[in-house]
């Protein structure tokens, strides 16, 4: 079936360092791959995505790449701020109608000023 | 739109007792998911519906956890009797029926069994 494997957490980091979170997924199909952050009592919200191989999915400064020969989605941002502390999930959806969405275990970055 | 809406936000319970769960999809989603996070276990998906109708459930994990869609607009997670067990933040989510949409999560309903 359908895996995600990310790096564990915690991350911890100082402000305007550079953030990489690895992500690798086993899929049967050509999946569309996400990223969701958590912020502290909230739901999960999406905060990129890459629907085939070599898209680049980017949104507020974080950018992943969708990688079919190595089967990853690793999530980089250059710069981090305080305000990005919060738990990061990737996740997959397979192709076909019923969205079913698979998610890694989450990895929790922390900020610090 | 005002997003996925759940309550209550936070629910304490004494084992034993009926616990519901309630969720408010946004408009014109037609998959709806329930998700329960613990710590220990991350995020679990416990049941989705499709147009009202349940399409998986095996992620429910007895016959205490049940879960209704009376309507596109409403649905719920009941669990009879609860246990200290069930203690978790219970997340609904919706989509729309189409390749690569992602899914939108309400803030959750804590849930708290002594």
């Amino acid at each position: 079936g359908d895996s995600v494997t990310q790096m564990e957490g915690p991350v911890t980091l100082s402000e305007e360092a550079f953030l990489t979170i690895n992500c690798t997924y086993t899929a049967t199909g050509y999946p569309s791959l996400f990223w969701y952050v958590q912020y502290p009592g909230e739901g999960l919200q999406l905060l990129l995505k890459a629907t085939k191989a070599d898209d680049k999915g980017s949104n507020k400064g974080f950018e992943a790449t969708y990688r079919k020969e190595t089967t990853s989605f690793h999530l980089e941002k250059g710069s981090v701020q305080v305000s990005d502390s919060a738990v990061y999930f990737c996740a997959l959806s397979e192709p076909g109608g019923y969205q079913k969405v698979t998610f890694g275990t989450g990895t929790k970055l922390q900020v610090i000023p | 739109d005002a997003g996925v809406i759940q309550s209550p936000r936070h629910e304490v319970t004494e084992m034993g007792q009926e616990v519901t769960l309630r969720c408010k999809p946004i408009s014109g989603h037609d998959y709806l998911f329930w998700y329960r996070q613990t710590m220990m276990r991350g995020l679990e998906l416990l049941i989705y519906f499709n147009n009202n109708v349940p399409i998986d459930d095996s992620g429910m994990p007895e016959d205490r956890f049940s879960a209704k869609m009376p309507n596109a607009s409403f649905s719920t997670l009941k669990i009879q009797p609860s246990e200290p067990r069930d203690s978790a933040v219970y997340f609904c989510a919706s989509s729309f029926n189409r390749d690569n949409s992602p899914l939108h999560f309400g803030n959750g309903t804590r849930l708290t069994v002594t």
